[in-house]
């Protein structure tokens, strides 16, 4: 099993530009997460999923849009990239059952946006 | 802000010790887990203990949780230098759903 696999590993991107990063999970999880993770400000979470079809908004969604066409995709977008964006993204998979299971975490995505 | 604070930011300890990590959270709580990252990786959880727990144990890490102050502590015992990571602390608070709360980490150094 790969788990939570998360791609591009690394991007730089000029201020305005778009893209869009994808994760994929190979456990069958209802639940998937995106967090950004800055020095001294732990894991902040952005969207999240409960399952294929759905979104909503966590702690810090400006900026980003998301979507869970598939159960097991689930895709952040930047339309217009920031220099404030600049962080490392962490994808994160969970099964449905509330408050008992463990996430589990793909390897990041490392951002620069110039 | 954060709902989970770490203390210390910071450890260094020679290899054979123990580390012992704390975590104070707000508010009330299902659940409190743990987790690992080694440098350049994700987070990989360690251990989970429910709000209705005290204590739990897992090889060498012991978890303790104490609501009614709002804090809980891991303890690595017989440190390795592969232990050397951050460990983050992550609350499931009772309003959140299936969210959690992370908070900064401590940045455990073992050194040989």
């Amino acid at each position: 099993n790969a788990g939570v696999t998360q791609t591009p590993k690394f991007r730089v991107l000029k201020t305005g530009q778009s893209m869009t990063l994808l994760c994929a999970q190979d456990m069958n999880h209802e639940y998937m997460y995106w967090y950004r993770q800055d020095p001294g400000m732990g894991l902040r979470l952005i969207h999240y999923s409960v399952g294929e079809g759905t979104t909503a908004k966590g702690e810090v969604p400006d900026g980003y849009n998301v979507s869970r066409l598939k159960k097991q995709n689930f895709l952040l977008g930047l339309e217009s990239a920031a220099p404030s964006q600049t962080s490392v993204y962490f994808c994160a998979s969970s099964q449905p059952v509330a408050g008992n299971q463990p996430q589990h975490f793909g390897d990041g995505t490392r951002l620069s946006i110039l | 802000s954060q709902q989970g604070e770490e203390d210390p930011q910071a450890l260094s300890i020679q290899e054979g010790e123990n580390a012992t990590m704390n975590c104070s959270y707000k508010t009330s709580i299902n659940n409190l887990q743990w987790y690992r990252q080694n440098s350049g990786r994700g987070l990989v959880h360690l251990i989970l203990i429910r709000s209705n727990e005290r204590e739990k144990h897992s090889g060498r890490l012991r978890v303790t949780l104490d609501t009614s102050k709002k804090s809980s502590s891991l303890l690595i015992t017989a440190s390795r230098a592969a232990d050397t990571a951050s460990y983050f602390c992550a609350t499931d608070p009772q309003t959140s759903g299936s969210r959690l709360t992370f908070g900064e980490g401590t940045q455990l150094t073992v050194n040989p």
